[in-house]
């Protein structure tokens, strides 16, 4: 399964609200993780079985989704988002993750 | 406190060998699925392989099928990766990663990576 992200960089300010999109080439259903990255950081969790927020992340990330198009939307971003977000597919071997968005600070 | 320590990344000749570690604390290892992701200086993340809790089922992505083999040793908390036959394109930073459960097949707890070189 291939995956888009879009857009490939997304400037916004703190405050703002972010729109990420993740497109799968066929359909994972519901099976769908967010992930995000800070420079020199191990990945991070976020988001699981397309909607599922995982322990400890703050409310204002969520998921949408389902089949081959899905949302991660930061409802009011922070200092601390800016960094870039994966989508990794988890319904069918070999997982895969999509290229990546880069929220950085406009 | 989930824990998850990598090691044995070095610089290694194209067509080595490199065996990579990852030392598992603050859960019970032996009930969780593993992974091993990688990340090439730069790039993406690239998922590589899995082995279940019991041993009873492993994947590869087909870029490392026949030169890489994931292990682990569930009564010492730790996770392998035997690498061979390596390429300069296996170059990255390799993570192992706790598969969140239940057959989700997403990762919920991440080590920090350990750096494998792969250069003449």
């Amino acid at each position: 399964v291939v995956l888009t992200q879009s857009p490939a960089t997304l400037s916004l300010s703190p405050g703002e609200r972010a729109t990420l999109s993740c497109r799968a080439s066929q359909s994972v259903s519901s099976y769908l993780a967010w992930y995000q990255q800070k420079p020199d950081q191990a990945p991070r969790l976020l988001i699981y079985d397309a909607s599922n927020r995982a322990a400890g992340i703050p409310a204002r990330f969520s998921g949408s989704g389902s089949g081959t198009d899905f949302t991660l939307t930061i409802s009011s971003l922070e200092p601390e988002d800016f960094a870039v977000y994966y989508c990794q597919q988890c319904y069918n071997w070999p997982l895969t993750f999509g290229p990546g968005t880069k929220v950085d600070i406009q | 406190e989930v824990q998850l320590v990598e090691s044995g990344g070095v610089l290694v000749q194209p067509g080595g060998s490199l065996r990579l570690s990852c030392a598992a604390s603050g859960f019970n290892f032996g009930t969780y699925g593993m992974h091993w992701v990688r990340q090439a200086p730069g790039k993406g993340l690239e998922w590589i392989s899995y082995i279940t809790a019991s041993r009873d089922s492993i994947h590869y992505v087909d870029s490392v099928e026949g030169r890489f083999t994931i292990s682990r040793d569930n009564a010492r908390n730790s996770l392998f990766l035997q690498m061979s036959s390596l390429r300069d394109e296996d170059t990255a930073v390799y993570y192992c990663a706790r598969d969140v459960g239940s057959g989700r097949r997403s990762f919920d707890n991440w080590g920090q990576g350990t750096l494998v070189t792969v250069s003449s």
